[in-house]
């Protein structure tokens, strides 16, 4: 079936780097445009960054910019996002999503991968 | 950037009922790339609406979205005990991507 599995996430102190993956099947993973989305502990819904289907085309939220990179591997079916210098304020669960052909919005999210930035 | 404001921030509503949640944009939001998710505890959002007024699929008819430019609208028609949770809308027009904040709806 179709679906988006995150990994990666943990415990790390600040300053240091994490990249996360997302890992898909059930879907032509090349086709679609992908986007990664954060929620801090009893908060909302805080979109970070979107990479077009070829990889040629991201964009981030001026919150990360300078710090997060987004990437893709099609042939491994696989999404990244690579965290350079992590703030407390970084802690969330981080979903990547999949921006849908004909339901053009966030269609397919994956379970969340939980970041802790933490001494 | 475009600011979503949601309101009311909770509803509170009892089974059975109609919910009526609002999304305003603080400009007008390109081609109506409005969606709506639902959120429960614990798990991923869901889409429920996108191009502000399209029903994604397997999303019952109670679930309406309407609205353009800056103004947009979630009607829940009768609320079912499964629809108690968070309804959040975004933005896709333009990047960033936006979220509202969130109306929480319960009991």
């Amino acid at each position: 079936q179709v679906q988006l599995v995150e990994s990666g996430g943990g415990v790390v102190q600040p300053g240091r780097s994490l990249r996360l993956s997302c890992a898909a099947s059930g879907f032509s993973f090349s086709l679609y445009t992908m986007h990664w989305v954060r929620q801090a502990p009893g908060k909302g819904l805080e979109w970070v960054a979107v990479l077009s289907s070829d990889g040629g085309d991201k964009s981030y939220a001026d919150s990360v910019k300078g710090r997060f990179t987004i990437s893709r591997d099609n042939s491994k079916h696989a999404l990244y996002l690579q965290i350079n210098g992590l703030i407390i304020e970084d802690t969330a669960v981080y979903f990547c999503a999949r921006f849908g052909e004909f339901q053009r919005a966030l269609d397919i999210w994956g379970q969340g991968t939980m970041v802790t930035v933490s001494s | 950037e475009i600011v979503l404001t949601q309101s009311p921030g909770t509803l509170s509503l009892s089974p059975g009922e109609r919910a009526t949640l609002s999304c305003r944009a603080s400009q007008s939001v390109a081609s109506s790339y409005l969606a709506w998710y639902q959120q429960k505890p614990g798990q991923a959002p869901r889409l429920l609406i996108f191009g502000a007024s399209s029903r994604a699929t397997g999303i019952p008819d109670r679930f309406s979205g309407s609205g353009s430019g800056t103004d947009f609208t979630l009607t829940i028609s009768r609320l079912e005990p499964e629809d108690f949770a968070v309804y959040y809308c975004q933005q896709y027009g333009s990047s960033p991507f936006t979220f509202g904040p969130g109306t929480k709806v319960d009991i």
